[in-house]
């Protein structure tokens, strides 16, 4: 049964630079986007971006310009830098395996999900 | 790019049947996802593709799809059920590179 295990540091001052990691347990590595999610307080979930193992990354727009996702594929595990971060960053964030498959290849029609995710890691921005 | 819209909360009585709606043009391409988060959990997979429930998933949840409009069914509803639903799927703009959610739907089982 895939695991994920995600850590970093949960306070950061304005400016600093966020930093998480989650590693993959009991599955490949390959064949899947590596998500990065998060959830301010009271608030629903946004995309901040995805990584393939061959590093192929996609971006949130509104985040592209502070975001890097890498993978280390030899230790099965991706992480996330955010950078210049505010209190606008305070959130939890969610790191999660995600899949797309096409189902109707004549009218191009897909699903996309995310099955597994980690506990999440709250991160608080605060001076 | 494209967006995801869900009803902030619906409320259900215990045992009825409550249908929770995500409207948005990606789902023309896509099929919805749905997660169920409760508070202070991770979002758990609830259905995905055309009508499936990952392992471990009760019958009583089920999703289907018109158009642009995607749903999920909680026939039977039981106390357990009680909490917030997002749907997801890429954005079929473009090249399909970014990831949306609706904005969450909050049910109440009473």
């Amino acid at each position: 049964q895939v695991q994920l295990q995600q850590w970093g540091a949960g306070l950061l001052k304005p400016s600093e630079t966020l930093s998480l990691t989650c590693v993959v347990y009991g599955g490949s590595f390959s064949g899947y986007y590596w998500t990065w999610i998060r959830q301010p307080p009271g608030k629903g979930l946004e995309w901040i971006g995805e990584i393939n193992h061959s590093g192929s990354t996609n971006y949130n727009p509104s985040l592209k310009s502070r975001v890097t996702i890498s993978v280390d594929t030899s230790r099965n595990q991706f992480s996330l830098k955010l950078t210049s971060v505010t209190a606008a960053d305070t959130a939890v964030y969610y790191c999660a395996r995600a899949d797309i498959v096409l189902v109707e290849a004549a009218q191009l029609v897909y699903y996309y999900y995310m099955d597994v995710w980690g506990k999440g890691t709250t991160v608080t921005v605060s001076s | 790019s494209s967006e995801l819209t869900q009803d902030p909360a619906v409320s259900v009585a215990l045992g009825q049947t409550v249908r929770i709606t995500c409207q948005g043009d990606s789902l023309r391409r896509y099929y919805a996802s749905w997660y169920q988060q409760k508070p202070g959990q991770a979002p758990v997979l609830v259905i995905y593709g055309k009508n499936n429930r990952p392992s471990g998933i009760p019958h009583r949840f089920s999703g289907s799809s018109s158009g642009n409009t995607a749903s999920l069914t909680i026939t039977g509803a039981q106390a357990e059920d009680e909490a917030d639903y997002y749907c997801n799927s890429r954005d079929s703009s473009g090249n399909h590179r970014d990831v949306v959610f609706g904005g969450g739907t909050k049910v109440t089982v009473l």
